[in-house]
């Protein structure tokens, strides 16, 4: 079967760094994508990863390891408003996109 | 531009009932998808098109029908609503190449009592 395993909640504190793991065993793999979805909202794109690597944008950098099947979205200069839930999602060989259940970031002041 | 627009934000619906949530999209993708997001489970897909005049089923399609009579329009039909139906229903839409991002609706709030 298809997997996708995160985290079901992080604590990080204002101002710091936090990585949110995501490990995946899918049928085949066309890439994986991170959204961002806040309490009652709909989720938003984050960033996408097809090639080994680190993507950066920002704040926000995503990193795969296809070998691993392994895959981080590293948050830094957290800020209150980066309090939401973090999505995984691969690719699979039919182009459909197949979910993790989220990773609650919890953000102190 | 809108997007993606969902109807009704909320509904609460009698255990038996029929219901159609709408989704219509502006941006000219060619694939069109339904989820259903429940507490502590990713997004599962229930039915999706690829194209207008095509649908495929998802993870979850039991008790749901989809159409798609043309690019815009994607609407989803409970014929008997259930109980466990009860969800937050996401429409979402991309383009068939490239990257394939998938842009989501503002989602519907279905309580099946």
């Amino acid at each position: 079967g298809q997997n996708i395993d995160q985290p079901t909640e992080m604590t990080a504190t204002e101002g710091a760094i936090v990585q949110i793991n995501c490990t995946y065993q899918t049928s085949g793999f066309n890439g994986l994508f991170w959204y961002q979805q806040h309490a009652g909202e709909a989720p938003t794109f984050l960033s996408y990863n097809v090639l080994d690597g680190l993507e950066e944008k920002g704040r926000f950098s995503s990193f795969l390891s296809r070998s691993k099947g392994y895959s981080y979205l590293l948050l830094k200069e957290l800020q209150m408003k980066d309090s939401a839930s973090y999505l995984c999602a691969v690719l699979d060989s039919n182009y459909q996109l197949i979910w993790g259940a989220g990773t609650k970031l919890i953000i102190k002041p | 531009t809108a997007g993606i627009t969902q109807a009704p934000t909320s509904q609460i619906l009698a255990a038996g009932r029929s219901m159609t949530l709408r989704c219509t999209q502006d941006m000219r993708h060619n694939a069109m998808y339904w989820y259903r997001q429940d507490l502590g489970l990713g997004l599962r897909l229930i039915h999706y098109s690829n194209t207008a005049g095509t649908t495929g089923k998802g993870e979850v399609p039991d008790g749901y029908s989809v159409s798609r009579a043309n690019t815009d329009d994607f609407p989803l039909t409970l014929a008997s609503a259930v109980p466990s139906q009860t969800s937050v229903y996401f429409c979402a839409s991309s383009d068939l190449s490239g990257v394939r991002e998938q842009f989501f609706g503002p989602g519907t709030r279905l309580t099946v009592l």
